[in-house]
Parts: C-alpha cells; structure tokens; sequence
C-alpha cells in the first residue's frame, strides 16, 4: 500500500508567485492536515481538511488556502509568495477526523525555495 | 503561537550510549507524542502518552508525560547509529490544536 505522496518533492518559485502543492492520502484516509517546517523548526499547522470540509485552521495569512477533492487528495495554495514562504510543507492523513495526532501519517514533503 | 521548547537542540553521543531529551510548554496538554524525523522524510511517531505520570517505552526507547502536564522526557537506551535523527515533541491541548517543539537533534558515533 502507498503511504502519503505529495508532489512536487522540490519546488523553486520567485517572490511574488503563487504555487499549488498535492498530497494523495492513504487508501480510505478521509482527512488530510498541511504543516510548514521551516529548517531548523518544528512543523506548524497550516489546515486541517476532513470530508471536503476545512475543520481546522492554524496562524497563517489568508494568502494560504487549501480545498479536499471528492477522492480526498488535497491541494495547498499559496498567493504571493515570500521569502519566509522557504519550507519543506508536509501533508499528513488520518482514516477519519482524528483529534489525535498520533492517528496521522506524514508524507515525505514538498520543499519549497522562494528565491 | 504556542511555543514547545526542547533541550537539549544537539547531541552528539557515542554508540551504546544512553540519551535523555525533554520537552516543556508554558501551557498544559492533553497529549504528548514523540516523532522522529530523518533527512528528507516525514516525522514518524515514535510514543504516544496520553495521561499525566503515564510512563510507556517502545523497545529502547521510553517516554514519560510530566505530572503537571507541561512537560514530557525521552529516553533512548544503549544507542545504535541508526538513531541518528532529529526527535521532535509534539503536544495537543483542549483545543486539540497541535503543536511541534523546535527539535533535538542526535547524532550517534560509532
């Protein structure tokens, strides 16, 4: 079975872009989360989706957004990208909407240079 | 935002060797969990606590959730090279917001 995939694995953008980020859960996961790890950090909650439905937000600018398609893949954008913006971006899911994180599987991730 | 902070940021040990690494929050948690992380993979659970005193190991490893809630330690016995990683805590509070410490990062010499 394949775990959690996201695409691109590398990604590099320039100030001022916009960029989209995939992530295909688990077979049967319903719920798809997106944090940002910046080097040197722990990650940060971005999103939480759960049904196509956004159940969970975390501190980041509306320049961030995110939707869960019909199969539960899901797409993180960002508009009007920063420098600050450099990350590796993880996705991870669950089988359902889990308030445990300990339910969640990550994705390798996307790193992203905003150059 | 919420801030974890772990200590000690590096360690740098020899093989066989046994390793400590704590966490503490300046807020409570109902959930404590251990990830750890290895170059360009995602973080993988490692221990999940989820009571105050709770003590729960997984092979060498060993984890405890601190009494007063805001804090919780790891313990690796006898290290092996492959341990080398960054170990992340990680909390859930009443909110269920989650949130990441800074990490510690192992480096074990054989």
């Amino acid at each position: 079975d394949a775990g959690v995939t996201q695409s691109p694995t590398h990604l590099i953008k320039t100030r001022g872009q916009h960029v989209t980020l995939r992530c295909s859960p688990i077979s049967g996961h319903k719920s798809v989360s997106w944090y940002q790890q910046v080097l040197g950090q722990g990650p940060q909650f971005i999103f939480q989706y759960y049904e196509k439905e956004e159940r969970g937000r975390g501190n980041f600018p509306d320049r961030f957004s995110a939707r869960q398609f019909p199969n539960y893949s899901s797409e993180l954008n960002v508009n009007a990208l920063l420098l600050g913006d450099s990350a590796l971006y993880l996705c991870a899911s669950s089988l359902a909407l889990s308030t445990q994180l300990y339910g969640y599987t990550f994705g390798s991730g996307t790193r992203l240079t905003v150059v | 935002g919420q801030q974890l902070n772990q200590s000690p940021q590096s360690m740098f040990i020899q093989e066989g060797e046994d390793v400590s690494m704590n966490c503490t929050s300046s807020s409570i948690f109902n959930t404590w969990l251990w990830y750890k992380q290895e170059p360009g993979e995602g973080p993988v659970l490692l221990i999940a606590l989820y009571k105050a005193g709770e003590l729960t190991s997984n092979g060498r490893l060993t984890a405890q959730f601190g009494i007063t809630r805001k804090d919780s330690f790891l313990n690796i016995s006898a290290s092996i090279p492959s341990d080398v990683g960054i170990y992340f805590c990680a909390g859930q509070n009443t909110g269920n917001q989650f949130y990441f410490g800074t990490g510690t990062s192992l480096t074990v010499i054989p």
